[in-house]
C-alpha cells in the first residue's frame, strides 16, 4: 500500500531533550516536506527537500533540522525542543513540487 | 500568508451537492488551483487541481472562472464522511505550499 509513515505518532518530552521524528514513504517520491499545524495558524511548511541531499527552508524553519540521505526517508530533528514547538506535525511526499501530495498521519508533539 | 480567501464555515444537507467557493485575487498565470481536505486531525488529503479548465475526478468537480480569480469545488452528493476542512491553494513549483484557514464543511443528516 502506497503510504507515508511517521513515528512516533504521539510524543511528550521535556525542554532541551533532543528528539527525531521519522518520516518514510514507499512511493519513490523525490519531493518531501514537513509541516506543523497549530490552532488558528493553519498548516505551515517547515522544511522541504527536492531530492536526496537537497533541502531548503520553508516558512518556519527555526529550531528544526532535517536531512535527506535516502530518497525514502526525511527525518525531522529538534536539537533542543522548546514548549513553542508543541504542535501537530505532518510529513508529505510527491513525485515533484506539483501534483498530488501524500500526507502522513501526523505526529502530536508536546514539549513540557 | 495564504493568498486565497474562503468562507470559514458552511453547512450542507446529506445527499445534496456541496459547493465550496474560493477567491484567488492574486493568482498568477503559472499557478495552479489545488484543493485539499482535512478530516479531523488526519493528514490533509488531495482532492483535485486545475489550471484553467474545469476538472472532474471520482471525488469532486472543480470549476474555475475564466479570469481565474475564483473557483468552486463541487462535491456532487455530500455524505457525512465529507465533513472536513477544505483548503484551496494557489501553487506553482517555485513556491511553498501555503494552507490558509480553509472552509469547515459540516454535512448534516
Amino acid at each position: 500500500e502506497a503510504q507515508v509513515t511517521q513515528n512516533p505518532r504521539y510524543l511528550i518530552t521535556v525542554t532541551g531533550k533532543k528528539l527525531t521524528v521519522t518520516c518514510s514513504q514507499n512511493m519513490n517520491h523525490e519531493y518531501m516536506s514537513w509541516y506543523r499545524q497549530d490552532p488558528g495558524l493553519g498548516l505551515r511548511q517547515i522544511y522541504y527537500s527536492m531530492n536526496v541531499e537537497v533541502t531548503d527552508k520553508g516558512d518556519v524553519p527555526e529550531g528544526y533540522k532535517v536531512s535527506r540521505k535516502e530518497k525514502r526517508n526525511f527525518p525531522l530533528i529538534l536539537e533542543s525542543p522548546s514548549p513553542n514547538q508543541t504542535s501537530l506535525y505532518f510529513c508529505a511526499s510527491s513525485f515533484g513540487p506539483g501534483g498530488e501530495q501524500f500526507f502522513g498521519p501526523g505526529t502530536r508533539l508536546t514539549v513540557l | 500568508d495564504a493568498k486565497t480567501t474562503q468562507p470559514p464555515s458552511m453547512d450542507c444537507a446529506e445527499g445534496r451537492a456541496a459547493n465550496l467557493p474560493c477567491n484567488h485575487s492574486t493568482i498568477s498565470g503559472n499557478e495552479y488551483v489545488y484543493w485539499y481536505r482535512q478530516i479531523h486531525s488526519q493528514g490533509p488529503q488531495y482532492i483535485i487541481h486545475g489550471l484553467k479548465n474545469n476538472e472532474t475526478n471520482e471525488m469532486a468537480s472543480l470549476i474555475i472562472t475564466e479570469d481565474r480569480k475564483s473557483s468552486t469545488l463541487i462535491l456532487p452528493h455530500a455524505t457525512l464522511r465529507d465533513t472536513a476542512v477544505y483548503y484551496c491553494i494557489d501553487w506553482d513549483a517555485g513556491n511553498m505550499l501555503t494552507f490558509g484557514g480553509g472552509t469547515r464543511l459540516m454535512v448534516k443528516p
